[in-house]
């Protein structure tokens, strides 16, 4: 596709429900992030994919979030039992490479997903 | 732990001036930096990037300065338009470490006609 998209575009959910949030990087994009927004905020890192490298969960909040990118391409943020707290925007971005030593690559962001938990 | 930016000040400026955006950041270590533009119900837009061994870089209508004394970013936007009104956030990196970036708290930018 032209860019990244992420689905659904809204996500209203109950507290203690699991969520999946998808996330389509842009074609021949190796690198796969996740960010989360909370209001009036800045993005905090989640969770980075390069390749089929071991994923860098530094990011994770809590062990209720994990994600996963099958075959190089689609990714999958799921957060186990929701909280209140775990309401936010959750963004993905994509780059053609990461790398150490290496210029960096720009970031593409998607429209991200927002999740609200009542 | 490190932080970045500012927590969502307002800047409000007439449509045609030059606005400046400002960022402070706290890691020394940081060897890049990125400013992102963020409209309504999208996500964040790339504007431009300078690495520390630089002090300024110009793009279209928009200058990036670094001031690694003091630790300050800025961004400065010329002849603002209506457009131009979005959130702001600066983001920096360190040792590295490619694209897990450390973001701001944002500048709302409000241009008036």
């Amino acid at each position: 596709g032209a860019g990244v998209s992420q689905s659904p575009s809204n996500k209203v959910t109950e507290k203690g429900k699991d969520v999946e949030l998808r996330c389509d990087p842009i074609s021949g994009h190796t690198a796969l992030y996740w960010y989360r927004q909370s209001l009036g905020q800045g993005l905090e890192f989640l969770i980075y994919f390069q390749g089929n490298s071991a994923p860098d969960k530094s990011g994770l909040p809590s062990d209720r979030f994990s994600a996963e990118r099958t075959g190089g391409s689609v990714s999958t943020l799921t957060i186990q039992r929701t909280q209140q707290e775990d309401s936010a925007v959750y963004l993905c971005a994509s780059s053609r490479r990461q790398g150490r030593g290496k210029a960096n690559e720009k970031l593409f962001f998607g429209s991200g997903t927002q999740l609200s938990v009542l | 732990g490190e932080s970045v930016g500012l927590h969502l000040p307002t800047l409000s400026v007439q449509e045609g001036d030059n606005s400046i955006i400002n960022c402070a950041y706290s890691n020394s270590a940081s060897d890049y930096f990125i400013w992102y533009k963020q409209e309504s119900g999208k996500g964040p837009q790339f504007i431009i990037d300078i690495r520390s061994n630089m002090d300024k870089r110009q793009g279209q209508r928009v200058t990036v300065l670094l001031n690694k004394t003091v630790k300050h970013l800025s961004l400065q936007i010329a002849a603002t338009q209506p457009g131009d009104s979005a959130v702001y956030f600066c983001a920096e990196n360190f040792n590295n470490a490619g694209n897990m970036l450390t973001f701001g708290g944002g500048t709302r930018l409000m241009v008036k006609p």
